[in-house]
Order: structure tokens, then sequence, then C-alpha cells
């Protein structure tokens, strides 16, 4: 699976959108790009995940550029409850058991 | 709600014991994994399965084995606990989709204390 690099941290006002940036320049044509979060003394939790488009959920918007070597997802209204570590996962969709490598990924503070 | 239950949140265990840490889900997922975090680590995978019985080794499998006797539940076991097994172990789930939304969901997590 392809590498993913995040910024270690990030802080975001809250009611600002949050965005938060992932390279994945070896990302190959048929791997996808997932994005989880962690939130403290949980475990992490499923957001978002597209392959070339762009997507929405209810959650947050994935933006893919057109070379696919880089993505940000966006949390349009942050609030306090968005403190959480962000994860930026590549991967290849088999439809098995088709493992996530998680990387250290990108610390949001939101702050009043 | 689906859900994913590690049968316990916290554990502390004395070296050289055995330990088996158990993950069930609800939501008749084919697949399970089971993950450890540690800071400035990430989570790290140790083992999954695909399938009842079926089980292949992750990144870090040493020290580790684990158990699919039925769909639901997948056991990991620790056969002599050691110091640098404490950690946060993490158990997920994920449905074979074929291309629909594929998200692990995961367990809340056993923090197990070794001493």
């Amino acid at each position: 699976d392809a590498k993913t690099t995040q910024p270690p941290s990030m802080d975001c006002a809250e009611g600002r959108a949050a965005n938060l940036p992932c390279n994945h320049s070896t990302i190959s044509g048929n791997e996808y790009v997932y994005w989880y979060r962690q939130i403290h003394s949980q475990g992490p939790q499923y957001i978002i995940h597209g392959l070339k488009n762009n997507e929405t959920n209810e959650m947050a918007s994935l933006i893919i550029t057109e070379d696919r070597k880089s993505s940000t997802l966006i949390l349009p209204h942050a609030t306090l409850r968005d403190t959480a570590v962000y994860y930026c996962i590549v991967r290849l969709y088999t439809g098995t058991a088709s493992k996530l490598t998680f990387g250290t990924g990108t610390r949001l503070q939101v702050t009043l | 709600d689906v859900k994913v239950t590690q049968s316990s949140r916290y554990l502390v265990k004395r070296t050289g014991e055995k330990v088996f840490l158990e993950c069930v889900q609800d939501m008749d997922h084919e697949n399970m994994f089971w993950y450890r975090q540690d800071p400035g680590l990430g989570l790290r995978l140790i083992y999954f399965s695909y399938d009842v019985k079926m089980k292949e080794k992750g990144d870090i499998p040493e020290g580790y084995s684990v158990s699919r006797e039925k769909k639901e539940r997948f056991s990991l076991i620790l056969e002599s606990a050691s110091t640098n097994q404490t950690s946060m172990y993490l158990c997920a789930s994920s449905i074979y989709s074929g291309g629909a939304r594929d998200g692990y969901t995961f367990g809340s997590g056993t923090r197990l204390t070794v001493v």
C-alpha cells in the first residue's frame, strides 16, 4: 500500500472549516484513500473514503486532486468534539481482508 | 447500533501468564483484525482473519496467536505475556462489500498492562 504523509498537528477555531491535507504521491490507480479519526481513549472511527471523485457525507468532504497524489479532508464547521487524531490511509481494495495500515496521523485541536 | 465489543477495558497480568483478549462483533462481518497502539508508533496490525478458522499475520505477529472458531468472535492470545506487550489493543471488523462502503468498525480497546 502507498505511504501517506500528514502534518503532525493542526489547530482550528470552532465554527471554522478544518482542512486536513494528506500527500500520497506513490498511489496507484486502483488504491482508495480512506480517512479515519480517533478521539482520545476510543477506537478509530471511519469518516469517508474515495477513489477519484470528490466525496461528501454527513461527517465530512474529501477532495482528491486530479493526479490523485494528494487529498484534503474538510470538516465544514469544526466543533470541540472534532478534536482528534485524523488518519489518512491509502489501501488497495480487493474485497477480502485487505488491511489498513495506519500512520501517526494529524492531531487536530479545535479551540474556542 | 452495530458494535464491536472487547471483553475488558483494562487488564493487568503478570509476566509469563497466558492472556486471552476477546472480541465479538454483531454485524456478521467476514473480516476481523487485531491492532496494538503505542505512543509514537500509531496502530500496528498484529493478525487478521477473513473467515472462520482462517488467519493471516500482520506486521508484528511475534509473541501473539489468534483464534477464530466462530464468525463473530476473534481472540488474541499472548502465550507468555511480557512487559513489552503492555499496550492498547484494538479489535476491528469489516465487511466484504464488493466495492460499497468498506469502513472498519473498531472496538473501544483493551488497555493491557503486564507487570
